[in-house]
């Protein structure tokens, strides 16, 4: 079983819409989770962490944890095509300060 | 102010060659990692080093090394290259306030093709 697990994708929304990104994670003692967003070429660029369950919003962008369904979701609202990249997932057990990614999700806005 | 550098950003080598990447960052964190995306955007951890302590992804060959020369620096050092090591290879840093809610910050990455 992957430490992290994600839905490859690719995933098309219409601009305006709302992206959902789902990933799910093994370890139960995990502690912290990140959002990553990866342009083709380009290096990963933290959106948002989140530690605790609930939500946590920025801007545009919503972190959701169930810590209990071992879940962390992303929601991108009135997504726009600069919004078209790879998501990671990345989860820090906290054990030895390790972190984990998912495969990431291609998402695709659609003008 | 580029806070995670990498260089060279392109890497073209034959089977068999060592070679070495540099990073180097200048945000102050205590703790750098080299990661590995495959061809499929995997990312995957190969080492993570502080002044404390260095943790080996097991599943990584002894050919790849770190180097860390000191807080700010961690290189790569990749022993008789194969084709298999074609990738890119990303640093990263991050400030332990504790454990388990570090942000990591990456690098630009370097693409290593072996030919």
């Amino acid at each position: 079983q992957k430490e992290v697990e994600q839905n490859s994708g690719p995933l098309s929304v219409p601009e305006g819409a709302i992206a959902s990104l789902n990933c799910t994670y093994s370890d139960r003692g995990s502690q912290s989770f990140f959002w990553y967003r990866q342009y083709s070429g380009k290096s990963p660029e933290l959106i948002m962490f989140i530690y605790s369950n609930g939500d946590k919003e920025d801007g545009r962008f919503t972190a959701q944890l169930n810590k209990a369904s071992q879940y962390v979701s992303l929601l991108i609202r009135d997504s726009q095509p600069s919004d078209s990249a790879t998501y990671l997932c990345a989860v820090n057990r906290g054990i030895s300060n390790q972190f984990y990614f998912g495969t990431g999700t291609s998402l695709t806005v659609i003008p | 102010d580029t806070a995670v550098s990498q260089t060279p950003k392109y890497l073209v080598t034959q089977m068999g060659n060592d070679k070495s990447i540099k990073c180097e960052q200048n945000l102050g964190h205590d703790t750098m990692y080299w990661y590995k995306q495959d061809s499929k955007k995997f990312l995957k951890i190969m080492f993570s080093y502080n002044n404390k302590e260095l943790i080996i992804n097991e599943t990584v060959p002894n050919r790849f090394s770190p180097k860390s020369p000191d807080k700010a620096h961690l290189n790569l050092h990749i022993n008789s290259l194969e084709l298999g090591d074609s990738a890119v290879y990303f640093c990263a840093s991050s400030q332990a306030l504790s454990r388990g809610t570090d942000t990591q910050y990456f690098g630009p990455g370097t693409r290593l093709t072996v030919l």
